[in-house]
């Protein structure tokens, strides 16, 4: 059974910084496209980041370009976030999807029950 | 504002078919394939459609998708009180170089 772990959220302070994990299991990790999606609340879904299965394609979100770093170690199973200069707007539940392949998509077959993440002083 | 434009809502009574539409761009929709998902009331978002028109192992077959050059439509037939959540597209944006979503759809069964 696949499944997706989220981890690392919580409240910081504008400016501030935060990383999330992703702990995966039931699959090949190595093996799939990973992504990172955040729904603010009350709001719809947006897509923050994607990273290919050997790392080699990264992809972000305008939003969040320059601030996020999205990474994975496949022999951790474990994808990973680095959010810094955290802002307001920021505030959100992130998501841990899989892809559906190998490279980067908008297929996200499988997905984790979020982290909450608050910016707010 | 989303990339992909969905009407904000749409309603149905049980037994009823609905149709829930999502448009885009030839730099999205029209170039690329299109995805749906379901998020039910407090839950993760769930893959309906991938694709266009294919259905993930254990969707049922009341869901339909389809493309026609830059709009796609989720069908869903023989309504059910529990297919009252939000439906939102998605397709990759080339001029973007990642992924977009519509706005989303909240379905209520009347």
């Amino acid at each position: 059974e696949v499944q997706l772990v989220e981890s690392g959220g919580g409240l910081v302070k504008p400016g501030g910084s935060l990383r999330l994990s992703c702990a995966a299991s039931g699959f090949t990790f190595s093996s799939y496209s990973m992504n990172w999606v955040r729904q603010a609340p009350g709001k719809g879904l947006e897509w923050v980041s994607s990273i290919s299965s050997s790392s080699s394609y990264i992809y972000y979100a305008d939003s969040v370009k320059g601030r996020f770093t999205i990474s994975r170690d496949n022999a951790k199973n474990s994808l990973y976030l680095q959010m810094n200069s955290l802002r307001a707007e920021d505030t959100a539940v992130y998501y841990c999807a899989r892809g559906g392949g190998d490279y980067v998509s908008a297929t996200f077959d499988y997905w984790g029950q979020g982290t909450l993440v608050t910016v707010s002083s | 504002q989303s990339v992909l434009t969905q009407s904000p809502s749409a309603s149905g009574t049980p037994g009823q078919r609905v149709t829930i539409s999502c448009s885009g761009s030839s730099s999205n929709i029209g170039s690329n394939t299109v995805n749906w998902y379901q998020q039910l009331p407090g839950t993760a978002p769930k893959l309906l459609i991938y694709s266009n028109n294919q259905r993930p192992s254990g969707v049922p077959d009341r869901f339909s998708g389809s493309k026609s050059g830059t709009s796609a439509s989720l069908a869903i037939s023989g309504l059910q009180s529990e297919d009252e959540a939000d439906y939102y597209c998605a397709a990759w944006y080339d001029s973007l170089n990642g992924p977009v979503f519509g706005g989303g759809t909240r379905l209520t069964v009347l």
